[in-house]
């Protein structure tokens, strides 16, 4: 089975300072990984995904993240912070890519002017 | 173009009642998934529906049952309803069963008393 871990439920950072948001995974086979936002009153959005191939992907909104199989991490950071980051974030995991995602626990940023 | 749209956003239901929740997907998408997404935690895989078939169920009881209609539409069925029913219910959708990408709805916020 496929799951995820975030640690830390809240998470402040102030505003131009680095974001860094941690997810560790557990799968059974090679993963495919993914970050969602979800902004208040929001769906869920997708902020980039990890298939195959370069291990360091870009998202949207200046978000990175990158896939370290030896320390089964797929940590997100955005260099510097903005009030508009301000939301929840969410690391999942599937099997193969499909839509039978697990998602961790999530965690909400908060922006510290 | 409209994205994911959920009806009802919130509702209210006592113990042992049954409820219907109705899922229209973003234009050109094919596939349909539902998540449960009880406070404070990640959204968890209900199931998807492809060409109006269940293909994929996470462990849900036999009390929580779909449908998908042939212009794509969705409902999620709960018979029997339990305190711990009580979440917000996500509806997903995407082209293709297995692409990971999904676009989620705002969520129908269930609350069973």
């Amino acid at each position: 089975a496929q799951s995820v871990t975030q640690l830390g439920s809240h998470v402040s950072v102030s505003e131009g300072a680095l974001v860094l948001l941690r997810c560790n995974y557990s799968s059974s086979v090679p993963p495919y990984l993914f970050w969602y936002v979800q902004y208040p009153n929001q769906g869920l959005q997708l902020l980039l995904k990890y298939t195959t191939g370069a291990t360091l992907v870009k998202g949207i909104n200046g978000f990175e993240a990158e896939f370290k199989k030896s320390e089964t991490s797929f940590h997100l950071t955005k260099p510097s912070a903005h009030m508009s980051d301000a939301a929840e974030y969410f690391c999942a995991v599937s099997r193969y890519g499909n839509n039978r995602l697990a998602f961790g626990k999530g965690n909400q940023v908060v922006v510290i002017p | 173009d409209a994205g994911v749209t959920q009806s009802p956003t919130h509702l209210i239901k006592t113990r042992g009642q049954q409820v219907t929740l109705r899922c229209s997907p973003k234009s050109g998408h094919d596939t349909v998934s539902w998540y449960q997404q009880a406070l404070g935690q990640g959204p968890q895989f209900i199931f998807q529906y492809y060409e109006e078939e269940e293909r994929q169920r996470g462990n849900f009881p036999d009390r929580f049952s779909g449908h998908q209609f042939p212009n794509y539409s969705s409902e999620l069925n709960v018979n029997a309803l339990l305190l711990g029913d009580s979440a917000l219910y996500l509806c997903a959708s995407s082209w293709g069963q297995n692409t990971g990408e999904l676009f989620f709805g705002e969520g129908s916020r269930l609350t069973v008393l």
